[in-house]
């Protein structure tokens, strides 16, 4: 079974401080993977996608990957409250064929004011 | 809108009823997939679609659930005889090509309510 494990949280963090979002996942041929906003009754937006070890930093957030410790991370710096959201950590499985996403539980974010 | 449009964005079934689910993908996108959540979880995969053709049903369950991406017309998700666990949100995603490295856009869901 291929599965993506992240910390159901709440995280809190106070506004300006930085939030940190952290995702392990099992199939170690795994190959994109990318982080989802979903804010509460709304659909998953994309915020982040990532392809190979490193940083990635778009605006505020930055992904972090690290394929030899199946591992992935965001990073939100200056957090707002309109940050507040579950975040979702999604992989697409190896494979030819299909890309579906795999998804983690996600992680439930509350920036205080 | 540009997006991924689902319609409608919720409905309520009996038991026993029939439910179908509509999605169109977004402008020059040409796969579709479909998720299920369930409340406080994450998204589950059903089904991937191209036209005319299902790639991977694996997801779906192998009973009362079928899937359908015509050449004309949206993408339907067709769930026979409802029961009350079929209760959930149902989130549809396109993506432009056949890649992992295509992100798949995701429309506002279709929630399901199963009285």
């Amino acid at each position: 079974q291929k599965e993506v494990e992240q910390n159901s949280g709440p995280l809190s963090v106070p506004e300006g401080a930085i939030a940190s979002l952290n995702c392990t996942y099992s199939d170690r041929g795994s190959q994109s993977f990318f982080w989802y906003r979903q804010y509460s009754g709304k659909s998953p937006e994309l915020i982040m996608s990532i392809y190979s070890n490193g940083d990635k930093e778009d605006g505020r957030f930055t992904a972090q990957l690290n394929k030899a410790s199946q591992y992935v991370s965001l990073l939100i710096r200056d957090s707002q409250p309109s940050d507040s959201a579950t975040y979702h950590c999604a992989v697409t499985q190896s494979g030819a064929g299909s890309y579906q996403l795999t998804f983690g539980k996600g992680t439930k974010l509350s920036v205080i004011p | 809108n540009a997006g991924v449009m689902q319609n409608p964005r919720h409905l309520v079934r009996r038991r026993g009823q029939e439910a179908r689910l509509r999605c169109s993908p977004m402008k020059g996108h040409s796969h579709v997939y479909w998720y299920r959540q369930l409340p406080e979880e994450g998204l589950k995969f059903m089904v991937y679609l191209q036209k005319e053709n299902i790639i991977d049903e694996s997801g779906m369950p192998k009973e009362r659930f079928s899937a359908e991406f015509p050449k004309e017309g949206p993408s339907i998700l067709r769930i026979q005889q409802v029961v009350r666990g079929d209760s959930a949100a149902y989130f549809c995603a396109s993506s432009r090509g056949q890649s992992g490295n295509q992100p798949q856009h995701f429309g506002d869901g279709t929630r399901l309510s199963i009285l």
